[in-house]
């Protein structure tokens, strides 16, 4: 069971190079989100999605696009990279809504991109 | 929107040391995460918190939800080099999308053997 897989694991791009960061789960979760993590402003979400075909902002959608045609797959592509999107970025999936009981949010092992 | 704090941001100790940490709010939650982020991975849960006044222990780890649930602590007690890492409150209200799950800002800890 592998769980969350992110891949690649590191990145570098140059300035308004585009490219997209993988993410998939084998653990027929319903929910996805993908976050950035950057020194002193924990993780903070980017865009999630609650099923295949659903897809919404989250607090920094800027620069970012998604989409959910698969229950398995959420890609993050970078339309036009900038150096402000050097970051960690981490994909996550959960089986439902936040309750008692429910599988608590399942990350991924992140990856590192830098922009130059 | 919510104000979450999470504090101290960063601390050095000395292995055998506790720990403490905590997170406040500015709202109410009903439900109170904490994670734990080793170098190099993702966040793992390390406790869940359901009840206002809870305390829940795992290990050498004690957390607690406050009573006016707009805060909770985290304690580690005797700390060994493997704590290393950061630690993340997340608290939300129950129903919330885990799409939408917030964390605070992280406690780096470090441990000197």
């Amino acid at each position: 069971n592998a769980g969350v897989t992110q891949t690649p694991k590191f990145q570098v791009l140059k300035t308004g190079q585009s490219m997209t960061l993988q993410c998939a789960q084998d653990m027929n979760h319903e929910y996805m989100s993908w976050y950035r993590q950057d020194p002193g402003m924990g993780l903070r979400l980017i865009h999630y999605s609650v099923g295949a075909g659903i897809t919404d902002q989250g607090e920094v959608p800027n620069g970012y696009n998604v989409s959910r045609s698969t229950t398995e797959d959420f890609p993050l592509r970078l339309l036009s990279a900038a150096p402000s999107q050097t970051s960690v970025y981490f994909c996550a999936s959960s089986l439902g809504k936040l309750r008692q009981g429910n599988s608590p949010l399942h990350f991924g092992n992140g990856t590192r991109l830098t922009v130059t | 929107g919510q104000q979450l704090n999470q504090s101290p941001q960063s601390m050095f100790i000395q292995e055998g040391e506790d720990v403490s940490m905590n997170c406040t709010s500015s709202s109410i939650f009903n439900t109170w995460l904490w994670y734990k982020q080793d170098p190099g991975e993702g966040p793992v849960l390390l406790i869940a918190l359901y009840k206002a006044g809870e305390l829940t222990s795992n290990g050498r780890l004690t957390a607690q939800f406050g009573i006016t649930r707009k805060d909770s602590f985290l304690n580690i007690s005797a700390s060994i080099p493997s704590d290393v890492g950061i630690y993340f409150c997340a608290p939300y209200k129950s129903g919330t999308s885990y799409g939408k799950l917030t964390f605070g800002q992280g406690t780096i800890l470090t441990v000197h053997p």
